[in-house]
């Protein structure tokens, strides 16, 4: 079975650019989480969704970011305008949305903000 | 949410000894606790689940236990092998409602020499 699918693997553009940022989660999956890792915070929860919908964005850092989820196959993360401080590896994972199962990430998005 | 702690530190460890790793939360106790792993370059990746009424769950080489008084979860690797070097991370459930939502530690990495 296909895992989950995020793309690009890697991103490198300048400040003031608009990125985006795509996931596919596993099929059946219901619900959808974007996280951001850094060395200095770690794997940092962003925004979650369940049967598409938001459900909590309050890990968004500003108005800067946005995501969509605009059926059960794919999401985007989409930050304008980028920064530096943007730079960090993104996750998408996808779970059943019991808390009793695992969730399921995909490889990330390695950005860079020049 | 609440604050995680994972030993930043490296292990470093000699082929065939059991690896400990520590996992202390401040806050409430999760109904679900998760280890999981995490390689260079890739997305974390599910190793084991263990409830609040769990005292100990085991898979093969890797055994969890969770201790709610101390608010405290040990997740061991015995006969450890080079191959099980990774950083390893907990991730505790964040209710109410989480549909599926964990909030993660910043994870200790692990180094397994032959």
């Amino acid at each position: 079975d296909a895992g989950v699918i995020q793309s690009p693997r890697h991103e490198v553009t300048e400040m003031g650019q608009e990125v985006t940022l795509r996931c596919k989660p596993i099929s059946g999956h219901n619900s959808l989480f974007w996280y951001r890792q850094t060395m200095m915070r770690g794997l940092e929860l962003l925004i979650y969704f369940n049967n598409n919908v938001p459900i909590d964005d309050s890990g968004m850092p500003e108005d800067r970011f946005s995501a969509k989820m605009p059926n059960a196959s794919f999401s985007t993360l989409k930050i304008q305008p980028s920064e530096p401080r943007d730079s960090a590896v993104y996750f998408c994972a996808s779970s059943s949305g019991l808390n009793n199962q695992p969730q399921h990430f995909g490889d990330g998005t390695r950005l860079s903000i020049l | 949410s609440q604050k995680i702690e994972q030993n930043s530190e490296a292990l470093n460890i000699q082929e065939g000894k059991t690896a400990t790793l520590t996992c202390n939360y401040t806050n409430y106790s999760p109904a679900y606790l998760q280890w999981y792993r995490q390689d260079p370059g890739r997305g974390p990746v599910f190793l084991l689940l263990i409830r609040e009424n769990e005292k100990e769950k085991r898979k093969e080489r890797l055994k969890v236990t969770f201790d709610t008084t101390l608010k405290q979860s040990l997740f061991h690797i015995t006969a450890s092998q080079p191959a099980d070097s990774a950083t390893y991370l907990c991730a505790l459930e964040l209710p109410p409602d989480s549909w599926g939502k964990f909030q993660f530690g910043a994870g200790t990495q692990v180094v397994v020499t032959p």
